[in-house]
């Protein structure tokens, strides 16, 4: 199973950008990135998810690197709302040939006013 | 649009009790999850289902958890007897097909203590 290592905790002013990053060294061809984030009390909330391209949304920006190893999850204006652990997450088959979401333990983000 | 709905928020039962959660997922959802969260912990996957039917059941302690899903729509999680280690927070999450495709919705968690 491909695995992601995330940083546990990250602290970003309000207004700047927070960039989150993570590692999935042993990434396949054919699974996706995904973050989610959860707030606390909240349960998790899609952000979004890229394959090999760069993607960007209303929420955030996803760069991922060129032999997908890494990636980065961009919140370009961070406000005190976007507190939260955000959960990088390697989609994978599972033994019955299903996609299946491996959550790990996230990155704690606080946004420091 | 309503999101996922799940009750109740909050239970304390005594250990070797029964306990249920009840799910309602967003409608025209036909994937429905069940997940349970350790404090301090990611998610953990404990049974998938494709309309009414469990297809990804592995990770469910059968001896004492079970799980339905009638009519493909609403869904219950039952725990019977109830162990001091089951409190956790269980969540449910539908989405409208295999999670490679469509993002997961997740609703706001039933709080388990077991005493």
């Amino acid at each position: 199973d491909a695995k992601t290592t995330q940083p546990p905790s990250m602290d970003c002013a309000e207004g700047r950008a927070a960039n989150l990053p993570c590692n999935h060294s042993t990434i396949s061809g054919n699974e996706y990135v995904y973050w989610y984030r959860q707030i606390h009390s909240q349960g998790p909330q899609y952000i979004i998810h890229g394959l090999k391209n760069n993607e960007t949304n209303e929420m955030a920006s996803l760069i991922i690197t060129e032999d997908r190893k890494s990636s980065t999850l961009i919140l370009p204006h961070a406000t005190l709302r976007d507190t939260a652990v955000y959960y990088c997450i390697v989609s994978r088959l599972d033994f019955f040939g299903n996609e299946k979401l491996t959550f790990g333990t996230g990155t704690r983000l606080t946004i420091i006013p | 649009e309503a999101g996922v709905v799940q009750s109740p928020r909050y239970k304390i039962i005594e250990k070797k009790q029964p306990v249920a959660f009840w799910c309602n997922p967003i409608s025209g959802h036909n994937t429905l999850y069940w997940y349970l969260q350790n404090l301090g912990q990611g998610p953990e996957l404990l049974i998938r289902y494709e309309n009414e039917e469990a297809v990804d059941d592995s990770q469910l302690p059968k001896d004492r958890f079970s799980a339905e899903r009638l009519k493909g729509v609403d869904s219950t999680l039952k725990i019977q007897p109830a162990e001091l280690g089951d409190s956790a927070v269980y969540l449910c999450a539908s989405s409208q097909g295999l999670a490679g495709d469509y993002e997961q919705y997740f609703g706001p968690g039933t709080r388990l203590t077991v005493t």
